[in-house]
């Protein structure tokens, strides 16, 4: 089973910054089959991203995602107040098809 | 606009079996994985399984000896049962679509959830 290993677990930051996550898998993603989700309280995930840096449909380009291997990041350049919430990485390409416990951007 | 609505019983005694059906309305049935997630009060999401239209379905290890999953292509349905629960599977279940790209399935699609207490 892949483990996935999100940090930070809260990251505190204000509006108009920028937001660096990072999910570190425990064995590298061949193909880059990891995707993003953003979750807010209450609500299902939403997805974001896919591919490791493929944008889903409608999601503003201030979301974009990188990496290979073992080592991907998701970066917010610009927070806007709509985007504070519980962000979680997946990889798809082996069973079971894991997830990160998540990492919450919060308003400081 | 495809949407997916979910239902089941919400509160379970312990050895009881958790039945889960999610109806999908606005897009083909065939061309997708059918999935299966959770998330237990105040933890991460936990991926229980899939199935596709044919039935072949794949289910997490840790959940394998519990777990069922089925389809009815004629209601555009899919179903999750899960026997013998504890209070350690009271979360929330989501229903989701997995789309493919390059040949393996990521989750597009969410139904809204069903919360599920043991």
């Amino acid at each position: 089973e892949i483990v996935l290993t999100q940090s930070p677990g809260t990251l505190s930051l204000s509006p108009g910054e920028r937001a660096t996550l990072s999910c570190r898998a425990s064995q590298s993603l061949s193909s880059r089959f990891l995707a993003w989700y953003q979750q807010k309280p209450g609500q299902a995930p939403r997805l974001l991203i896919y591919g490791a840096s493929s944008r889903a449909t409608g999601i503003p380009d201030r979301f974009s995602g990188s990496g290979s291997g073992t080592d991907f990041t998701l970066t917010i350049t610009r927070l806007e107040p709509e985007d504070f919430a519980v962000y979680s990485c997946q990889q798809y390409g082996s069973i079971p098809k894991t997830f990160g416990r998540g990492t919450k951007v919060e308003i400081k | 606009q495809v949407q997916l609505q979910q239902w089941g019983a919400g509160l379970l005694k312990p050895s009881e079996t958790l039945s889960l059906t999610c109806a999908v309305y606005g897009g083909s049935f065939n061309d997708y994985y059918w999935s299966w997630i959770r998330q237990p009060p105040g933890t991460g999401l936990e991926w229980i399984g899939e199935i596709n239209h044919s039935g072949r379905s794949n289910y997490s290890p840790s959940l394998k000896s519990r777990v069922a999953m089925s389809v009815d292509t004629s209601k555009n349905q899919f179903s999750l049962n899960l026997n013998s629960v504890t209070a350690a599977d009271t979360a929330v279940y989501y229903c989701a679509r997995g789309i493919e790209w390059q040949d393996y399935f990521y989750l597009d699609v969410w139904g809204t959830g069903t919360t599920v207490t043991v």
